[in-house]
């Protein structure tokens, strides 16, 4: 079962508007949420995360908003840039267990960003 | 570069080979995880290792998968008799020891594993 999803495959932008990337959860026992960005042929790297006694979190152009009540949170870029066109990746860690920082991911949202 | 390493970048083999991969994590970082990513989906967690013990081993590693890290630095994961469905980029992450579980967690490039 997808735990986590990104109904979204794909966005596209304008340039210096705002992207909105949506992400959905299943698993209550979800605390710490985070947004990963992934270009061709690398490896993810972190860009932004929340814990679920936040509702939102801000890193200059980048602010992750959490609705704990519908299982749902977003990334917001703003302004969007074309270095911003990437795979972006929402994750979900549960605390507890032996399994510690294990990250659940979604599917992915493809942003490309036009100049 | 001292991210993690992953080697190799790309591996090509026939069904039914064997195949390992090696991860070497950033220095000092004591928590090592692998995951699977196949095409459209997101990386899928495989198994965990704190130190050199293997704490957490996902469903998806049938028997056929097995992960190593001897000494608590460098890690291998070997598949046994390859199959089609093993064809998937293969991703390190370390983190780096801390009282917090969610310590910055730092992905290698991957291996990407194509099977004949």
């Amino acid at each position: 079962d997808q735990q986590v999803k990104q109904n979204s495959p794909s966005l596209s932008v304008q340039e210096g508007r705002i992207s909105i990337l949506n992400c959905d959860y299943t698993n209550s026992m979800f605390d710490y949420f985070l947004w990963y960005k992934k270009y061709p042929a690398e490896g993810p790297t972190f860009l932004i995360s929340i814990s679920s006694i936040k509702d939102k979190n801000e890193d200059g152009r980048f602010t992750v908003f959490l609705n704990k009540s519908a299982k749902h949170l977003s990334l917001h870029i703003v302004p969007s840039q074309p270095g911003d066109s990437a795979v972006y990746f929402c994750a979900a860690s549960a605390g507890g267990g032996t399994s510690y920082g294990k990250l659940t991911f979604g599917q992915g949202t493809i942003l490309t960003v036009h100049p | 570069d001292t991210g993690v390493s992953q080697d190799p970048r790309h591996k090509i083999t026939k069904r039914g080979q064997n195949v390992t991969f090696r991860c070497d994590p950033i220095s000092e970082h004591n928590r090592l995880y692998w995951y699977r990513q196949t095409l459209g989906q997101g990386p899928e967690f495989l198994t965990y290792f704190q130190n050199e013990a293997q704490l957490e081993k996902s469903r998806l590693l049938s028997d056929r998968f097995s992960a190593e890290r001897p000494k608590g630095s460098f890690s291998t994961l070997e598949i046994q008799r390859t199959e089609q469905g093993d064809s998937a980029m293969y991703l390190c992450v370390s983190t780096p020891r801390g009282r917090g579980r969610n310590q910055p967690q730092h992905f290698g490039d991957g291996t990407r594993l194509s099977i004949l």
